[in-house]
């Protein structure tokens, strides 16, 4: 198993550029999170999903879009890319039982110039 | 609304000494809590949860309602033990999680 792997590891981004995203998870866990870790910050919830098809925003969704149009991926995407956004991006997901650990990517480190 | 509360940005500690990382939350329901920990070039990972009641790498943590905060400690640390320490709480609908900021622990020889 792979686990929860994120597409792309590095990205350079000019303000105003689009971009998306990908992170695959290959448990069939129901809930996918997307964070973003800034220093000082630590990690904030930007959106999430209960469910194949289902969306729901975090803490920090301004600027960002997602989409779970299949169980095993969740994308995010920046319509518009601002130096605000560089980031480390985090996914994650679990399943549904009780047990309520989160299973984290490698992150993704997004520059934005 | 729902906070976590991590006062140290850095604590080092000399390997052997006692290590005691400071949690507190804020959160009108009931709380679930969890130490999360992202070793050098890894992954961010489950430490512990409170509801186990478990004892992982030597760490243990205990929820205190009444102080509100759910500190972690260990008493020997390990050069290993270096990383970053975050806290984290179980917030309402989607099993959503709300982190401190982190602590990173240097453990020093």
């Amino acid at each position: 198993n792979a686990g929860v792997t994120q597409t792309p590891k590095f990205r350079v981004l000019k303000t105003g550029q689009s971009m998306t995203l990908l992170c695959a998870q290959d448990m069939n866990h129901e809930y996918m999170y997307w964070y973003r870790q800034d220093p000082g910050m630590g990690l904030r919830l930007i959106h999430y999903s209960v469910g194949e098809g289902t969306t729901a925003k975090g803490e920090v969704p301004d600027g960002y879009n997602v989409s779970r149009l299949k169980k095993q991926n969740f994308l995010l995407g920046l319509e518009s890319a601002a130096p605000s956004q560089t980031s480390v991006y985090f996914c994650a997901s679990r399943d549904g039982t009780s047990v309520n650990e989160q299973f984290f990517g490698p992150g993704t480190r997004l520059t934005v110039l | 609304a729902q906070r976590v509360t991590q006062p140290e940005k850095l604590l080092s500690v000399f390997k052997g000494a006692p290590v005691e990382l400071k949690c507190n939350y804020s959160y009108s329901g009931s709380p679930e809590l969890f130490w999360y920990v992202q070793y050098s070039r890894q992954r961010l990972q489950l430490l512990l949860r409170h509801i186990s009641r478990e004892s992982i790498k030597g760490f243990t943590a205990d929820l205190n309602k009444g102080e509100t905060s759910f500190h972690l400690k260990k008493p020997f640390a390990q050069e290993e033990d270096s990383a970053m320490y975050y806290c984290a709480l179980r917030t309402g609908g989607g099993n959503k999680l709300t982190f401190g900021t982190g602590t990173q622990l240097k453990v020093e020889l």
